[in-house]
């Protein structure tokens, strides 16, 4: 069985302030593929990264940072400098070409304020 | 590229009443999934598509829940009767293919609220 923890419920920072939301998971799969989703107030679930199990380069796009360690089973989301825009529920994600579906974890809700 | 889109954005409905919600994917995708999620929950699966073939309906209540998919494109899923645990935001994703190596891009989903 596969499964995602994300045990911070909810996150609450100053803008300009670095972030980091944590994700652990579970599964008994050798291939796997880990995501990273926004959904921000208007509900759609916007694609952040994806990772196969096989790739543990930590990636960087701009303020966004995962740094991805199968020794712990983690992907970790790091936002540099947060911004306002930033405020969302993030989810992460887990699936295998066995599974199929993702997996999702409970989701961290994320509040810049300024 | 247009998006995934559903209908209707809301919908209040009393218990045991019918609901019907629709889903059109990505031109070009194959596979069409349809997700539940419960206030303060991550999405959980109900049914995945490939095409116009049922790949996974494990967590899907059938007694009540039904989906199709018409010539492999457009979706629709019903729950008949409607419980008030069924207020959820049910949101549709379609993906190139199935399985791991391609991202799932998700519709805005439809708020249904049971009173």
């Amino acid at each position: 069985a596969q499964k995602v923890t994300q045990a911070q419920t909810e996150i609450s920072v100053v803008e300009k302030e670095d972030v980091t939301l944590d994700c652990v998971y579970e599964t008994r799969d050798t291939t796997y593929y880990l995501f990273w989703y926004k959904q921000p107030p208007s509900g759609e679930l916007v694609f952040l990264i994806r990772r196969n199990s096989f790739d543990e380069q930590n990636e960087i796009s701009g303020r966004y940072s995962w740094n991805f360690q199968k020794s712990t089973s983690s992907f970790n989301f790091t936002i540099t400098a947060s911004q306002v825009v930033d405020s969302a529920v993030y989810f992460c994600a887990l699936t295998s070409n066995s599974g199929y579906a993702l997996n999702f974890g409970k989701g961290t809700s994320l509040l810049v304020t300024p | 590229e247009a998006g995934v889109a559903q209908s209707p954005r809301y919908k209040i409905i009393e218990k045991r009443q019918s609901v019907a919600f629709w889903c059109n994917p990505i031109s070009g995708h194959a596979t069409l999934y349809w997700y539940q999620q419960i206030l303060g929950q991550g999405p959980k699966l109900l049914i995945q598509f490939q095409n116009n073939g049922v790949v996974d309906d494990s967590q899907l209540p059938k007694d009540r829940f039904s989906a199709e998919r018409l010539k492999g494109v457009d979706s629709t899923l019903k729950i008949q009767p409607a419980k008030l645990e069924d207020s959820a935001v049910y949101l549709c994703a379609s993906s190139f293919t199935g399985g791991g190596n391609t991202e799932a891009f998700f519709g805005q989903g439809t708020r249904l609220t049971v009173v």
